[in-house]
């Protein structure tokens, strides 16, 4: 199946500084990927839609200068957490949709998570 | 913003029991999936059920829906320690069939 990789997996940080996560469709381009947040036991809440060429599409309540996202091709979207505060430790995950599917629902790929930790 | 509950939260069986699990939603959809989750890990998709079917199969997993009652249920049959992880549902949201909207997750214990 198709592989969508994300980097770090792991990455702390003190507070204050910005730190940026990459996601990458390893074997399919990837016109739209969606940038997820979860915190410990709880579910996977969506933060954005990140477009290849066009600004992202955040969802109510995230702060865009926050959580600056960058789709400059079809196969990496970044994340970058400007600013990080203990607050924004979580555990972010990313999903892919490919270029060239049929339009089945099943073409959404999930990367393994980074797992933020802001001291 | 999540699309619904799932209940129970969390769930503790023995290994050979089955397992089930109920997802409710809140707006119309297209299709409604299931994933798995260990823990700190990504996701793994499970299964995808469409808004006209009522039941698909696939190994020892078993799914329903119920579009009136707008719910879902994720049966695990003859349940092994390895199936202890976290499960969620998820459906479509209405601007994207790509966006998907996650449900609280239920947590399952296997116990060998």
């Amino acid at each position: 199946g198709a592989v969508v990789s994300q980097h770090p997996s792991r990455v702390i940080c003190k507070s204050g500084t910005s730190v940026k996560i990459e996601c990458r469709s390893l074997d399919f381009q990837a016109t739209t990927m969606f940038w997820y947040r979860q915190f410990p036991k709880q579910s996977l809440m969506l933060m954005a839609t990140s477009n290849e060429g066009s600004k992202a599409t955040y969802e109510q309540g995230v702060e865009k200068d926050k959580f600056l996202i960058n789709h400059a091709s079809l196969t990496l979207s970044t994340l970058t957490v400007t600013s990080a505060h203990p607050e924004d430790s979580s555990f972010y995950i990313c999903s892919a949709q490919s270029l060239h599917g049929t339009g089945e629902i099943g073409e959404l790929f999930f990367g393994e998570g980074s797992r933020l930790t802001v001291l | 913003s999540q699309q619904g509950e799932e209940d129970p939260q969390a769930l503790s069986i023995q290994e050979g029991e089955n397992a089930t699990m109920n997802c409710s939603y809140k707006t119309s959809i297209n299709n409604l999936q299931w994933y798995r989750q260990n823990s700190g890990r990504g996701l793994v998709h499970l299964i995808l059920i469409r808004s006209n079917e009522r039941e698909k199969h696939s190994g020892r997993l078993r799914v329903t829906l119920d579009t009136s009652k707008k719910s879902s249920s994720l049966l695990i049959t003859a349940s092994r320690a390895a199936d202890t992880a976290s499960y969620f549902c998820a459906t479509d949201a209405e601007d994207s069939s790509y966006k998907l909207i996650f449900g609280s997750g239920t947590r399952l214990l296997v116990r060998p």
